[in-house]
């Protein structure tokens, strides 16, 4: 059954770098999205992308993020200086029609 | 903010069926029912979805009410490794973001 991937699975990094976080969503899929879960609270919703533009967007999706779709089929998320409240599981994904969205295992960041 | 509540947590044997309420009382016309389950340190999984009419499928049933303000979830013949923490979310289906709630706990025991 495809599957979303991200890699890396955990990624630490010292405050003020910047972090690529990278997904391959499954294949015939359309609709791309980032969410991000701070330990121990709820799933945030970052951004989502359709037809290689920002299709959506939430007030935590600011000048430090951007998103890309590379190629046909990476879709990333860069933090371009990275502080300590970016610490959390970044996830991402796929949709075919936009409706039902199927995520991948989540990258682990952790900033210090 | 979230548009349901959920119970914060619910236990069922093993075996058994798990019914997971939501009360989705401003839910409107063009907003569907979705409902995912994030197991212990995974991401997120899509279980079912409805607008109207109950759904069923491998995983689950979905029941909604006739005035569409609430739904259940059934699990039918649960085991341990359902146990989750599922999340009922309202969408329209041209709006992008799932907006999380809470979700509930549910522990299948033994």
């Amino acid at each position: 059954e495809p599957e979303v991937t991200q890699t890396p699975s955990h990624q630490v990094t010292q405050m003020g770098q910047e972090v690529i976080l990278r997904c391959v969503p499954i294949s015939n899929h359309l609709y791309f999205y980032w969410y991000r879960q701070i330990l121990g609270q709820k799933v945030e919703f970052l951004v989502s992308f359709y037809n290689n533009e920002i299709s959506e967007k939430s007030e935590i999706f600011d000048d430090q993020f951007s998103v890309e779709r590379p190629d046909g089929s990476n879709f990333t998320l860069k933090i371009r200086s990275t502080k300590l409240e970016d610490s959390a599981m970044y996830f991402c994904a796929s949709s075919i029609q936009g409706m039902e969205q199927f995520f991948g295992p989540g990258t682990r960041l952790t900033v210090l | 903010d979230a548009k349901t509540t959920q119970p914060t947590s619910m236990d069922c044997a093993e075996g058994r069926a798990a019914n997971l309420p939501c009360n989705h009382s401003t839910i409107s016309g063009n907003e569907y029912v979705y409902w995912y389950r994030q197991i212990h340190s995974q991401g997120p999984q899509y279980i079912i979805h409805g607008l109207k009419n109950n759904e069923t499928n491998e995983m689950a049933s979905l029941i909604i009410t006739e005035d569409r303000k609430s739904s259940t979830l059934i699990l039918p013949h649960a085991t341990l490794r359902d146990t989750a923490v599922y999340y009922c979310i309202v969408r329209t289906d041209s709006n992008y973001q799932l907006i999380w709630g809470a979700g509930t706990k549910l522990i299948i025991k033994p």
